[in-house]
């Protein structure tokens, strides 16, 4: 069946420094991809998305590209700030209803 | 902006009581979802509705129950709690539209059942 797996954490990083967080996904369609964030006490919020491959997401300053030859959609910043310590989910959506989540990394920087 | 609320942040409860979790949106969107985040998990989806009155099982749907009797309203019932389900729980709602798929979540509700 579908599903994601995303790096495990957490990961703490200096602020400044180059991120990337893997995720690759298993779908026998054509599934769109998203990137969503969770800071401190709060819900989910959309990060980016990708629709189709070869689409890349972005916002804030982080990107992914989606990836259909190695499955993968991984999330990149050139730069983290220490704003951007959240934990992060990569997740599939093969239709309506079905919504795949990672398992979350938490990510930690430090100034 | 889309608005998904959640009726508490923080709830305790003891065990063998009924808990409700209530969630509305105001994008009248079809698609509603509760799931529970518990740390090394992930989000696990315990049920959905895609329209007034239905529902669907999601993976874990064990010791919980649903209700959908307005579109923006989406009720999570723990019948009969247990410390197994202390947890946060999210929920989320999706526009039914084609292509663009999004889901907005609530701010969870931090559940502890002692």
């Amino acid at each position: 069946g579908d599903s994601v797996t995303q790096m495990e954490g957490p990961v703490t990083l200096s602020e400044e420094a180059f991120l990337t967080i893997n995720c690759t996904y298993t779908a026998t369609g054509y599934p769109s991809l998203f990137w969503y964030v969770q800071y401190p006490g709060e819900g989910l919020q959309l990060l980016l998305k990708a629709t189709k491959a070869d689409d890349k997401g972005s916002n804030k300053g982080f990107e992914a590209t989606y990836r259909k030859e190695t499955t993968s959609f991984h999330l990149e910043k050139g730069s983290v700030q220490v704003s951007d310590s959240a934990v992060y989910f990569c997740a599939l959506l093969a239709g309506a209803n079905n919504l795949f989540f990672g398992t979350g990394t938490r990510l930690t920087v430090i100034p | 902006d889309v608005k998904v609320t959640q009726s508490s942040r923080y709830l305790v409860k003891r065990t063998g009581e009924k808990v409700f979790l209530e969630c509305v949106q105001d994008m009248d969107h079809e698609n509603m979802f509760w799931y529970r985040q518990d740390p090394g998990l992930g989000l696990r989806l315990i049920y959905f509705s895609y329209d007034v009155k239905m529902k669907e099982k999601g993976d874990i749907p064990e010791g919980y129950s649903v209700s959908r009797e307005k579109k923006e309203r989406f009720s999570l019932i723990l019948e009969s709690a247990s410390t197994n389900q202390t947890s946060m729980y999210l929920c989320a709602s999706i526009t039914g539209a084609s292509g663009t798929y999004e889901q907005y979540f609530g701010p969870g509700t931090r559940l502890t059942v002692t």
